[in-house]
């Protein structure tokens, strides 16, 4: 019954690579976001969705591109991959003034 | 733009014993809600306690309670009884009340490691 379920939990590519996290929520909520926790541990929204509708895109590098079939998936792909791009990425949902809720964290490492 | 500021890099607490986590935040906003999240070494993050501003009373989830002072803008977490199981990263949230282009966002502190010692 987990809410917030993101794919894979480890990844592992070289740099140059293309590469995509899935991620799905069972909550019934409008709102999805993508967060990247770098190497201090320091969060940070890259993007939302609410209702499918692309709402904040935080200056993140066009090699980035999220998109959302529906409201219940947010996926994230990376194109050309840097090492500079290692990092945790969150993916994360809310429905109106509730916490928002992670799933479990993809650590990207690019070699 | 809002800004979360946790001035304690690390804190250490006895088993059983309580110990408080300091948060401070900049906003011009009268409507927001505020968040503490825990993320153990699993890396999972998990919410807390959540505030909304316009409540005057403190939020408390069983061992988990804050102190918030909205004019001094200030938000502390504290926690009683510390358990082996609160050792975690603990961070600070801000999230703007309602719509606009910030919508949803949260706004992280820089994080404080909570050590428990048995």
């Amino acid at each position: 019954d987990t809410a917030v379920s993101q794919t894979p939990k480890y990844l592992v590519t070289q740099m140059g690579n293309d590469k995509s996290i899935k991620c799905e929520q069972n909550l019934g909520h409008d709102t999805m976001y993508w967060y990247k926790q770098d190497s201090k541990k320091f969060l940070k929204i890259m993007f939302s969705y609410n209702n499918k509708e692309l709402i904040i895109n935080e200056t993140v590098p066009n090699r980035f591109s999220p998109k959302s079939p529906d409201k219940a998936h947010l996926n994230l792909h990376i194109n050309s991959l840097e090492l500079g791009d290692s990092a945790v990425y969150f993916c994360a949902s809310s429905q109106g003034g509730s916490g928002v809720l992670f799933g479990q964290g993809t650590r990207l490492t690019v070699v | 733009a809002q800004t979360v500021t946790q001035s304690q890099p690390e804190m250490s607490v006895q088993e059983a014993e309580t110990v408080t986590l300091s948060c401070t935040y900049d906003t011009s906003e009268s409507d927001y809600y505020l968040f503490w999240y825990k993320q153990p070494p699993s890396r999972q993050m998990i919410l807390v306690i959540r505030q909304e501003a316009y409540k005057q009373q403190n939020a408390t989830e069983n061992r988990f309670s804050v102190n918030f002072q909205k004019a001094a803008k200030s938000f502390s977490l504290k926690i009683s009884d510390s358990q082996l199981g609160d050792a975690a990263m603990y961070f600070c949230a801000y999230r703007s009340y309602a719509g606009g282009t910030s919508y949803g966002k949260l706004t992280f502190g820089q994080g404080t490691i909570l050590t428990v010692h048995p």
